[in-house]
């Protein structure tokens, strides 16, 4: 069975700090990344998309990602109270019918303490 | 643009009982999903449809769980003699389509079996 494991479980930084999130794919089939947040009482909302090796960088939000080792990584820079959260990553396919289905990672709890 | 809709946002029903939860998709988005979400498993994909034909519903319970949709504007899934451990949070998104896009999702459907 496909799974991402996400690390840490909760994570808690002060305001202004830096928040990191790791994932680690078990099959190399996986070709699309994507950061989910999620906010309690609503459902997840996409951050961003990572689809090849490297860093992509959107505001204050940066990811990673590095296919041979199957590891995709998330920071978040100058964090905000707002940004305390449910953190997902999640992978899908590249094939056939099931292409675009997401994978989801168990999720890390983002405390930001003012 | 109104975003993915769900309904109804809360439900209590007793063992036994058929619980049937409604979604409404962003208009144009050719795929929809289902997903459950639990503190314990965490997200996990039920099934989906593209053009409203079922494409995969690998993760459905198959006894007595059951997905359908009728028409490009709605989807429903139905759980038949339900469990206390059918309780969960039931996520429906859409996407455009395609390997690589975004899924949207909704806000949700909490279930909570007595």
């Amino acid at each position: 069975q496909q799974k991402v494991q996400q690390s840490p479980e909760s994570l808690s930084v002060p305001e202004g700090g830096m928040a990191s999130f790791n994932c680690t794919s078990s099959d190399r089939n996986f070709q699309y990344f994507w950061w989910y947040r999620q906010h309690s009482g609503e459902g997840p909302k996409a951050l961003m998309s990572i689809f090849s090796d490297g860093d992509k960088k959107e505001g204050r939000f940066t990811a990673h990602l590095n296919k041979a080792s199957l590891h995709v990584s998330l920071h978040i820079r100058d964090s905000q109270p707002s940004d305390s959260a449910l953190y997902f990553c999640a992978a899908s396919f590249n094939y056939g019918g099931s292409g675009n289905k997401l994978i989801f990672g168990t999720g890390t709890l983002l405390s930001v303490k003012p | 643009n109104a975003g993915v809709i769900q309904t109804p946002r809360h439900k209590v029903t007793g063992k036994g009982q058929e619980a049937t939860l409604w979604c409404e998709p962003i208009s144009g988005h050719s795929a929809v999903f289902w997903y459950r979400q639990t503190i314990v498993q965490g997200l996990e994909f039920l099934t989906y449809f593209r053009n409203q034909a079922p494409i995969d519903d690998s993760g459905m319970p198959k006894e007595r769980f059951s997905a359908q949709m009728p028409n490009q504007s709605h989807s429903t899934l139905k759980i038949q003699s339900t469990q206390p451990q059918d309780s969960a949070v039931y996520l429906c998104a859409s996407s455009p389509g395609g390997t690589g896009n975004t899924l949207y999702f909704g806000e949700g459907s909490r279930l909570i079996v007595v």
